[in-house]
């Protein structure tokens, strides 16, 4: 089955900087990869997703990069600030017959200093 | 639009008690996602429904737990006898269709003493 892992489990960043949280796959058939964001107590979130057929998108302070050769995607967030404090989420599926399943990395615990 | 909708919101029981967690999927979405959340073994799908038929419950730890969906909007998960190594947040989750995006619920907060 698919595994997905996520680095780093921790991350602190001073207000306005830059935060990069990555991602590797195992199962190469994988084709969809959202990211979840999770603050203290509440659901998880879509904040954004990626295809397989794009390599980069864009959604305001937020991004996501896809490099299928090496199984890798990332999220960058720029300009942070102190609400985007949170545990964030990859995960991964296939287009397969479980393509139903997410399987989700570990978490990426953002502390945003101000 | 509501949401999902997990009651109870928090769970506190003894061990051998029988737990029942409730979900209310969006309307309209004919995927039901149960998952467990723990710090050690972060997010995991437990079981997954398809126009209320139960297709992957691969998940489901042990017999102690069970899961139905009766019809389109409701959903519940059922741990008996419960146990201290049961205590985790449970969410239910929602989509569209199967592949789509998954909405998550508030969860439900369980401890088992």
């Amino acid at each position: 089955g698919e595994n997905v892992e996520q680095h780093p489990s921790t991350l602190s960043v001073q207000e306005g900087d830059s935060a990069v949280i990555k991602c590797t796959y195992s199962d190469s058939a994988s084709n969809y990869f959202p990211w979840y964001k999770q603050e203290l107590g509440k659901r998880p979130q879509l904040i954004i997703d990626i295809r397989s057929n794009v390599g980069e998108k864009k959604d305001q302070r937020i991004a996501v990069t896809l490099n299928k050769t090496a199984k890798h995607f990332s999220l960058h967030i720029t300009e942070t600030q102190p609400e985007d404090s949170a545990v964030y989420f990859c995960a991964a599926r296939n287009s397969g017959g479980s393509n139903y399943k997410l399987t989700f990395g570990k978490g990426t615990l953002l502390t945003v200093n101000p | 639009d509501a949401g999902v909708i997990q009651s109870p919101r928090h769970e506190v029981t003894e061990m051998g008690q029988e737990v029942t967690l409730r979900c209310k999927p969006i309307s309209g979405h004919n995927s039901l996602f149960w998952y467990r959340q723990t710090m050690m073994r972060g997010l995991e799908l437990l079981i997954y429904f398809n126009n209320n038929v139960p297709i992957d419950d691969s998940g489901m730890p042990e017999d102690r737990f069970s899961a139905k969906m009766p019809n389109a909007s409701f959903s519940t998960l059922k741990i008996q006898p419960s146990e201290p190594r049961d205590s985790a947040v449970y969410f239910c989750a929602s989509s569209l269709q199967a592949g789509e995006t998954q909405y998550f619920g508030p969860g439900t907060r369980l401890l088992v003493l």
